[in-house]
């Protein structure tokens, strides 16, 4: 399996513009999860699906962020408009059930570097 | 706030070193993990360790957890320079087992 796969790697864009990240998660995982990473805060969860199905989007910083997983295979996360403070590096993570108690591995894909000016 | 604070920030040693890596939590768990960034690289997992297991091995890994204290540590024995990288630790929460809350990191930088 390749991994959790996420595009583009690097994305540079300027203040106001639409910004859409891209996961495809490891076959057979049935949970998605979307994180940011940045120096200040550290890393957050945003936001994650189960079966394709938002369970908790408590982590989105606002209106402005949005995520769709429209099948098992893909998910995005859009930003509009996006903001200086949006820049950070976004990593989209996928898990199998839970095999047992507790919470399973998480498996990151490579991240998007977003830099908005 | 995190759930997992990890300590030190950062830690500097020499090849050959055992690094010793401490992570607290506050709530009640069911498991927590470890895992490895690579600078610029998405995370991996490294180990995992359930609330009643109080110790657990991985090649030069080793894990203990003191749900008492709500604390974990990472030993990594006879570190190697590929070692360096940052670490994580993340726990479940008892009442949503659905997700992980990770810590801070602790930067190990291994030198040759």
């Amino acid at each position: 399996d390749a991994g959790v796969i996420q595009s583009p790697r690097h994305e540079v864009t300027e203040m106001g513009q639409e910004v859409t990240l891209r996961c495809k998660p490891i076959s057979g995982h049935d949970y998605l999860f979307w994180y940011r990473q940045t120096m200040m805060r550290g890393l957050e969860l945003l936001i994650y699906f189960n079966n394709n199905v938002p369970i908790d989007d408590s982590g989105m910083p606002e209106d402005r962020f949005s995520a769709k997983m429209p099948n098992a295979s893909f998910s995005t996360l859009k930003i509009q408009p996006s903001e200086p403070r949006d820049s950070a590096v976004y990593f989209c993570a996928s898990s199998l059930s839970q095999q047992g108690s507790g919470t399973d591995t998480q498996y990151f894909g490579p991240g998007t570097r977003l830099t908005v000016l | 706030s995190q759930q997992g604070e990890e300590d030190p920030q950062a830690l500097s040693i020499q090849e050959g070193e055992n690094a010793t890596m401490n992570c607290s939590y506050k709530t009640s768990i069911n498991n927590l993990q470890w895992y490895r960034q690579n600078s610029g690289r998405g995370l991996v997992h490294l180990i995992l360790i359930r609330s009643n297991e109080r110790e657990k091995h991985s090649g030069r890994l080793r894990v203990t957890l003191d749900t008492s204290k709500k604390s974990s540590s990472l030993l990594i024995t006879a570190s190697r320079a590929a070692d360096t990288a940052s670490y994580f630790c993340a726990t479940d929460v008892a009442y949503n087992t659905d997700k992980l809350i990770f810590g801070t990191g602790t930067r190990l930088q291994v030198f040759p």
